[in-house]
């Protein structure tokens, strides 16, 4: 069994569409988490979301927003997709304990034309 | 300013040789730091995690250490393997930041050649 599932895996748009990625975790984990891997390879944080409150990284535009139906959840949706977003996404997951490790996603390659 | 700093960014090595991969950082507190492998188009895969206590953790052909006086870690891979090609990145989590609680360092690209 998967522990965290992205869909879609790859994702190829034009400008000016809007967007989601969905997440699930079946981990039973508290927080989830988007990041991003520039194509440098950096991993860079966007969100970071528990039960309690939502974490945005204060860099990311607005354009981007992560809505958590429930616990297992938690989607990414992007608005006004521009050329720059183009990247590769990762959902991760972990528990709310010191020694967390993050377990992740298989990634989605966004590629916006 | 928390930071995670990796060197080299990128190492070819021959199939069967070892290779040692660094880390420096400067988060604070610090709680623990993981080294993650991420093959080609996966998501990154947790090797090993050390706390404050620990110096050394193996994991296979994987020994990781930790001076957590001076701030550093190591990565030795042993008798490389052609799957051991892949991204490897430091992590580090700290205790006080409530965002994502982990910092990345921007890995090491390792290609093992036959």
């Amino acid at each position: 069994d998967t522990a965290v599932s992205q869909t879609p895996k790859y994702l190829v748009t034009q400008m000016g569409n809007d967007k989601s990625i969905k997440c699930e975790q079946n981990l039973g984990h508290d927080t989830m988490y988007w990041y991003k891997q520039d194509s440098k390879k950096f991993l860079k944080i966007m969100f970071s979301y528990n039960n309690k409150e939502l974490i945005i990284n204060e860099t990311v535009p607005n354009r981007f927003s992560p809505k958590s139906p429930d616990k297992a959840h938690l989607n990414l949706h992007i608005n006004s997709l521009e050329l720059g977003d183009s990247a590769v996404y990762f959902c991760a997951s972990s528990t709310d304990s010191e020694n967390t490790e993050a377990f992740f996603g298989q990634g989605t390659r966004l590629t916006v034309v | 300013k928390n930071q995670v700093e990796q060197s080299p960014q990128s190492l070819i090595i021959l199939e069967g040789k070892n290779c040692t991969l660094q880390c420096n950082y400067t988060v604070s507190p610090f709680s623990n730091l993981r080294w993650y492998k991420q093959d080609t188009g996966r998501g990154p895969v947790s090797l090993t995690i050390m706390t404050f206590s620990e110096n050394t953790k193996s994991n296979g052909r994987y020994t990781a250490t930790l001076d957590a006086d001076t701030k550093q870690s190591s990565l030795h891979i042993t008798a490389s393997q052609l799957s051991d090609s892949a991204s490897y990145i430091c992590v580090v989590t700290d205790r006080g930041s409530t965002l994502g609680r982990l910092y990345f360092g921007r890995g090491t690209q390792l290609t093992v050649w036959p």
